[in-house]
């Protein structure tokens, strides 16, 4: 399989915990994109990577939010000190330098009980 | 900042029947491009159409195809002979000169048997 890979695909856990999650873009592609997604929207921007240099970041991203991609192949994503409010889809898309087209993976939906 | 805005939270349309979902945007970018995904329920964001805001004419793939109206930064998506597997949320997305996409609220399509 040559898509974007997440995981896990789902997650639950208790507020107050700390999660991770992982997401494998396509091979070649050098930009990495983090998106969070509640139900019923559009998803929303988080971050993006270019290699494994973090190049942006939304205001959403508050500092319990954590990201990055060591080696400019896969990245992480970590939420501290988990809250309700992180209850969402988290969605990992990539591409590369000529297409500016980002293909998405399956995202990794989180529950915060 | 740029805004992308889908007016209707759900379509219906008979199976083999044509139906148009619309877009309109806002950006100060000279140089971007405009997208739909579709969602499938429980199912990852697939890449339906891209288009390219310096390219007059308008995308097409297969069944699907936009009306690109540059002027009044409208961008609708027009699928003809709908299929049962065209039920999904559809999702327009601009994208900006750092790369992130930015997203509508998404239009639910119910196919009628």
């Amino acid at each position: 399989d040559t898509g974007v890979s997440q995981n896990p695909r789902h997650k639950i856990t208790k507020r107050g915990q700390n999660v991770t999650f992982r997401c494998d873009p396509i091979s070649e592609h050098n930009r990495l994109y983090w998106y969070r997604q509640t139900l019923g929207q559009g998803p929303e921007f988080l971050t993006y990577f270019q290699n494994e240099a973090q190049l942006e970041k939304s205001r959403l991203l508050s500092d319990r939010f954590s990201a990055e991609r060591p080696k400019g192949s896969f990245s992480t994503l970590e939420i501290q000190r988990t809250e309700q409010g992180d209850s969402a889809m988290y969605l990992c898309a990539s591409d590369g330098q000529a297409q500016e087209t980002q293909y998405f993976g399956p995202g990794t939906r989180l529950l915060v009980l | 900042a740029q805004t992308v805005t889908q007016s209707q939270p759900e379509m219906s349309v008979q199976e083999a029947e044509t139906v148009t979902l619309s877009c309109t945007y806002d950006t100060s970018e000279s140089d971007y491009y405009l997208f739909w995904y579709k969602q499938p329920p429980s199912r990852q964001m697939i890449l339906v159409i891209r288009q390219e805001a310096y390219k007059q004419q308008n995308a097409t793939e297969n069944r699907f195809s936009v009306n690109f109206q540059k002027a009044a930064k409208s961008f609708s998506l027009k699928i003809s002979d709908s299929q049962l597997g065209d039920a999904a949320m559809y999702f327009c997305a601009s994208q900006d000169s750092n790369y992130q996409l930015i997203w509508g609220a998404g239009t639910k399509l119910i196919i009628k048997p």
